[in-house]
């Protein structure tokens, strides 16, 4: 079965650094990755994917995602941090079902907090 | 666009009454329609899903039922709610026939069971 580990509960930044968010999975066949964000009491919003091609994908809010097939790895990553990207970060998997149809599978979430 | 709503976004209900959340996507046709519960602010667990009108499939064994009565409307039931029913329920959307499309989310309904 397809899964996504994220280690780190809780991330902590001081504004204006760089972040990583950590998310390793683990499939079988060619994965296809996912990072949302979700603000208090909201739902989840779609970031960027990586479904093949350049290893760097670029998303929204500045937001990118390094995808390296030989860690099994697929972090977030921002260059300078906002207190505004203060959140809970999930990374996903796809779970084919059958075609035409995908289940996500999630990892447990990080929370980022950025410090002014 | 395509947008998606759910409410209601609170609710507050006593152990035994009945459940019904409801959501809804405007901009599309035949999405594939989720629900899921998020426990503590943590780990989403897949409730149902549904590939077309009438088409459940449930994930896990529970207290809950969904039906899909139109293409773009989904919702989710219980007869009689219990204490382990709270928590954050989200509805999601993805579009049909692409595999490699993302999920996206409504805004969720707080569920409080008293």
């Amino acid at each position: 079965a397809q899964s996504v580990a994220q280690p780190e509960d809780q991330v902590n930044v001081a504004e204006g650094n760089p972040l990583t968010v950590k998310c390793t999975y683990s499939v079988s066949g060619n994965p296809y990755l996912f990072w949302y964000v979700q603000y208090p009491n909201r739902g989840l919003q779609f970031l960027l994917k990586y479904i093949t091609g350049d290893n760097l994908v670029k998303g929204s809010y500045g937001f990118e995602a390094e995808f390296n097939k030989s860690q099994t790895s697929f972090h977030l990553k921002k260059p300078s941090a906002l207190v505004s990207d203060s959140a809970l970060y999930f990374c996903a998997v796809r779970d084919m079902v059958s075609t035409g149809f995908q289940k996500l599978v999630f990892g447990t979430g990080t929370r980022l907090l950025v410090s002014p | 666009s395509q947008t998606i709503h759910q409410w209601p976004a609170t609710l507050v209900q006593p152990v035994g009454s009945p459940l019904s959340l409801e959501c809804t996507v405007e901009g599309t046709s035949n999405p594939n329609l989720y629900w899921y519960r998020q426990a503590a602010g943590r780990g989403l667990q897949l409730l149902f899903y549904s590939v077309g009108i009438g088409q459940i499939s449930s994930e896990v064994p529970q207290n809950l039922s969904a039906s899909r009565p139109q293409d773009r409307q989904f919702i989710l039931s219980s007869k009689k709610l219990l204490l382990s029913d709270s928590g954050f329920y989200l509805c999601a959307w993805s579009p049909t026939g692409s595999g490699n499309q993302p999920q996206h989310f409504g805004d969720g309904t707080r569920l409080s069971i008293l």
